[in-house]
């Protein structure tokens, strides 16, 4: 049982360059989150979802993007990468919608 | 404006001895209460938790108070061992937490030897 897996560890991107940051669970837990977390500012939500095909927005959702496909896997897009998305972000999901389980986490760095 | 807050940025307490961290939150809402501890370079590790029709909840060296008239809660940890420096968030949810958690900055707590 590996709980929330992220990839990548951590990455390096020029502005205006896209990705997508993957994130997985094993634990057949419905709802999953993302979040990002900037020194000095806590964690804060970006977009989360209840369930495969359902995905809703955050406190800071913009230029970002969801989709839930499947119960495992919930990645999130960078569209067009900015100076101001660099942030540590983790995943995070959970079986009733209360506890968390976060992942380790994916640096990065948006120059 | 900020509805989860830990006005102590770190909090330096000698192994053995009582450590406390406090949260204030200002939103009547909130219903569920979780504190994380957090390692550099990992993901946040869920501690405990507390509902809000609850005033304590205990697990092992770990408890959690809660005044909601006062919109607080504390974490005590007795007692504090050199594994337990690390940062505390405190965190919040409302309806069943399925639209996820607020959290406060977090406290740097430090255990001297």
């Amino acid at each position: 049982n590996a709980g929330v897996t992220q990839t990548p560890k951590f990455q390096v991107l020029k502005t205006g360059q896209s990705m997508t940051l993957q994130c997985a669970q094993d634990m057949n837990h419905e709802y999953m989150s993302w979040y990002r977390q900037d020194p000095g500012m806590g964690l804060r939500l970006i977009h989360y979802s209840v369930g495969a095909g359902i995905t809703d927005q955050g406190e800071v959702p913009n230029g970002y993007n969801v989709s839930r496909s499947t119960t495992e896997d919930f990645p999130l897009r960078l569209l067009s990468a900015a100076p101001s998305q660099t942030s540590v972000y983790f995943c995070a999901s959970s079986y009733d919608g209360q506890t968390q389980y976060f992942g380790p986490g994916t640096r990065l760095l948006v120059l | 404006d900020q509805q989860v807050k830990q006005n102590s940025p770190s909090l330096s307490v000698q192994e053995g001895r009582i450590s406390i961290l406090n949260c204030d939150y200002t939103n009547s809402m909130f219903d569920y209460f979780l504190w994380y501890k957090k390692y550099p370079a990992e993901g946040p590790t869920f501690l405990i938790s507390i509902s809000s029709i609850k005033d304590k909840n205990e697990d092992g060296r770990f408890t959690v108070f809660l005044n909601k008239s006062a919109k607080h809660l504390s974490l005590h940890i007795v007692p504090s061992q050199p594994g337990d420096s690390a940062v505390y968030f405190c965190a919040a949810e409302t309806g069943g937490g399925a639209d996820g958690l607020t959290f406060g900055k977090g406290t740097h707590l430090i255990i001297q030897p």
